[in-house]
């Protein structure tokens, strides 16, 4: 089992629908979580982190389930300049050590 | 100034050859990473180094050699090329090692270099 899974999509949405998403990881024991954005042939770059209770970040809003263990990004009043691909990251601990892992990521795609 | 600056931005080469990836970051962290996207976009962690020591050896063939002369710099050199190792190189920094729990989890990425091995 991959340690951390995303459904690829691609979602395919409106200029202001709304979009979510979620993201599994294997490792009980992980501690921090984020999601990332990349866009097309470029380098992600942190979008937001992930925090127990749920946090919000102007139309984004992340939530994290730790008994499911999974995590989610929503997307509210999409704009075309979300059209990205949003990576999930946790952050897992090891025997002594952490390591972030990364999730293959899921396209979202705004249409005019 | 870019925070994290790689070089080259695009390699073509054949089977067989050696080449470098040059990094640089000047955002003053102690910590920097190669990581590889492959085809499906997964990015997987290489290595990483701490001030110039590397704390993170992930099983990636020995013909990939990083190397740090400063915490500033970490170099990747690959051997005898194969057709398997095209794929987008990004090298990455951030500020703590390795990311410990509650850390904002920001690693700031250089723009990557898209390796072609024909």
């Amino acid at each position: 089992r991959k340690e951390v899974e995303q459904d690829p999509g691609p979602f395919n949405v409106p200029e202001g629908a709304t979009v979510a998403f979620n993201c599994t990881y294997s490792n009980s024991a992980s501690q921090s979580f984020f999601w990332y954005r990349q866009d097309c042939r470029k380098e992600p770059k942190l979008l937001m982190s992930v925090y127990s209770s749920g946090n919000e970040d102007g139309r984004f809003t992340a939530q994290l389930n730790r008994a499911s263990q999974y995590i989610s990004l929503l997307i509210r009043d999409s704009k075309l300049s979300d059209s990205a691909t949003y990576l999930c990251v946790v952050n897992m601990e090891l025997t002594n050590d952490y390591k972030l892992s990364f999730g293959a990521g899921t396209t979202v795609t705004v249409r005019a | 100034d870019t925070a994290v600056s790689q070089t080259p931005k695009y390699l073509v080469t054949q089977m067989g050859n050696d080449k470098s990836i040059k990094c640089e970051q000047n955002l003053g962290h102690d910590t920097m990473y190669w990581y590889k996207q492959d085809s499906k976009k997964f990015l997987k962690i290489m290595f990483s180094y701490n001030n110039k020591e590397l704390i993170i050896n992930e099983t990636v063939p020995n013909r990939f050699s990083p190397k740090s002369p400063d915490k500033a710099h970490l170099n990747l050199h690959i051997n005898s090329l194969e057709l398997g190792d095209s794929a987008v190189y990004f090298c990455a920094s951030s500020q703590v090692p390795p990311l410990a729990p509650r850390d904002t989890g920001e690693l700031f990425f250089g723009e990557g270099s898209r390796l072609t091995v024909l």
